[in-house]
């Protein structure tokens, strides 16, 4: 249970085009999905906390026009990438927990994004 | 501001050694979770084993185990029987009890650990 599905697992993008990325969640109801961002050999930087039917909250520094997140329903959220950058040229993971105190975050399994 | 350091950028273990990882945070709450999490070269993340804060108990998972020192903040991971496959990047997350769905999750620099054949 509590799987988390990401799509697409790589994107390839010219620059100035914009990416959009899914997080599903297949088996639960997720009313709250986390987006983070991993540099190579470096830990998970949260970008925003993304709540259904509501804005997304955007940690400081992250760019709320750039990386447009909507979360739709309680069980799709997508991160879209705008007017892509090399520098945007990253590893973005989803993921979502239950509504249980006691949840851990289930991880979907990453997008590679490659910005040329 | 919370915050999870973990001081052991990369460790190596002999294949059915034990080996401890650390992690310290630091938090002005009482009432929390901890997790430690790893990640393979297939990048998945995979949930080891957790820990709530108010229980005394130290978690355990089969050959993962935690000693969590609520005092001194520390919340080190121990694999026992090292296996060729606990080879990954391990990373220690901390996350408040929130409060209205409020959750945040902090995540350490992690540590990458090798296991030798």
């Amino acid at each position: 249970g509590a799987v988390v599905s990401q799509h697409p697992s790589w994107v390839i993008c010219k620059s100035g085009t914009s990416v959009k990325i899914e997080c599903r969640s297949l088996d639960f109801q997720a009313t709250t999905m986390f987006w983070y961002r991993q540099f190579p050999k470096q830990s998970l930087m949260l970008m925003a906390t993304s709540n259904e039917g509501s804005k997304a909250t955007y940690e400081q520094g992250v760019e709320k026009d750039k990386f447009l997140i909507n979360h739709a329903s309680l069980t799709l959220s997508t991160l879209t990438v705008t007017s892509a950058h090399p520098e945007d040229s990253s590893f973005y993971i989803c993921s979502a927990r239950l509504s249980v105190p006691n949840s851990p975050l289930h991880f979907g399994n990453g997008t590679r994004l490659t910005v040329t | 501001a919370q915050t999870v350091t973990q001081s052991q950028p990369e460790m190596s273990v002999q294949e059915a050694e034990t080996v401890t990882l650390s992690c310290t945070y630091d938090t002005s709450e009482s009432d929390y979770y901890l997790f430690w999490y790893k990640q393979p070269p297939s990048r998945q993340m995979i949930l080891v084993i957790r820990q709530e804060a108010y229980k005394q108990q130290n978690a355990t998972e089969n050959r993962f185990s935690v000693n969590f020192q609520k005092a001194a903040k520390s919340f080190s991971l121990k694999i026992s029987d090292s296996q060729l496959g606990d080879a990954a990047m391990y990373f220690c997350a901390y996350r408040s009890q929130g409060g209205s769905g409020t959750y945040k999750y902090i995540f350490g620099t992690g540590t990458r650990l090798k296991v030798l054949a």
